[in-house]
C-alpha cells in the first residue's frame, strides 16, 4: 500500500493557460474522489469517481473543469484556461467503500499568475 | 443535503490542558460522522469515525468524540493534549446510503502551547 500519490505537487501557470493533475489512488480503492482546498477553509467537494464512471460532480464547477478516470485506476483533472480563482490546493482522496473514510494524497498546490 | 459548522476557527490551549474541538452538523437522513487531522505541512488522515452503535468513538491517540443526535453534534474531546497535538481538525459528515460524497467543515486550528 503506497498511498495516494498525486503529481505534481506544485504547478505554477499563466492566467489562460490549461493544467492537468494526476491522482493514482491505492489500488484496491474503486472510489476516487477530487476535492479544492483553500486557505482558511475545509475541502471543498468537486467530483467523485466510482471504478470509471463519474457518479458526482459539483453544481459550483465550471465547464473549465473536468476529469476522468478512463480504466478505473488513475484519475486526471483537466482545467481549461486557468484563471487567479483557481489558485487552491487540489486533492485526491480514495476509499474502498464510504463508511471506511478516505485516504488522502498530499495534493497539487496551483499558483495561477 | 448535509452541512457542517465548526463552531472555533482556533483553539489555543497548554500543554496538558484538556480540550474541545465543537462541531455541529445538518442533515435531514442517516450520516457517517469523521474527523481528520492535518498536522502542518502533511496531508489529511482520518482521526477517527462514527457510524453507528455506541454513540462515543476514540481514536488510538488518545481523542474521542460523542455523537449526539439530538443536538446533532459531534464534538471532539482529548483530557490532556501535547505539544505534538498543533495541528488542523477538520470535521466531516456524509450520509450512509445514496450519494457518498464527504462535506467538510472549515476547520479548527489547535495550537498547543508549553
Amino acid at each position: 500500500d503506497t498511498g495516494v500519490s498525486q503529481n505534481p505537487r506544485h504547478k505554477i501557470t499563466k492566467r489562460g493557460q490549461n493544467v492537468t493533475f494526476r491522482c493514482d489512488p491505492i489500488s484496491e480503492h474503486n472510489r476516487l474522489y477530487w476535492y479544492r482546498q483553500t486557505l482558511g477553509q475545509g475541502p471543498e467537494f468537486l467530483t467523485y469517481f466510482q471504478n470509471e464512471a463519474q457518479l458526482e460532480k459539483s453544481r459550483l464547477l465550471s465547464d473549465r473543469f473536468s476529469a476522468e478516470r478512463p480504466k478505473g485506476s488513475f484519475s486526471t483533472l483537466e482545467i481549461q484556461r486557468t484563471e487567479q480563482g483557481d489558485s487552491a490546493m487540489y486533492l485526491c482522496a480514495s476509499s474502498p467503500e464510504p463508511s471506511n473514510g478516505y485516504t488522502f494524497g498530499s495534493g497539487t498546490r496551483l499558483t495561477v499568475v | 443535503a448535509q452541512s457542517v459548522t465548526q463552531l472555533d476557527s482556533q483553539v489555543p490551549v497548554f500543554e496538558e490542558a484538556p480540550v474541545e474541538l465543537r462541531c455541529n452538523y445538518s442533515s435531514s437522513v442517516s450520516v457517517y460522522l469523521f474527523w481528520y487531522v492535518q498536522y502542518p505541512n502533511q496531508g489529511l488522515q482520518l482521526l477517527l469515525k462514527y457510524l453507528s452503535g455506541s454513540t462515543l468513538v476514540e481514536s488510538i491517540n488518545g481523542f474521542e468524540a460523542e455523537f449526539n443526535k439530538s443536538q446533532t453534534s459531534f464534538h471532539l474531546r482529548k483530557p490532556s493534549v501535547h505539544i505534538s497535538d498543533t495541528a488542523e481538525y477538520f470535521c466531516a459528515v456524509s450520509r450512509n446510503t445514496g450519494g457518498f460524497k464527504t462535506i467538510f467543515g472549515a476547520g479548527t486550528r489547535l495550537f498547543v502551547k508549553a
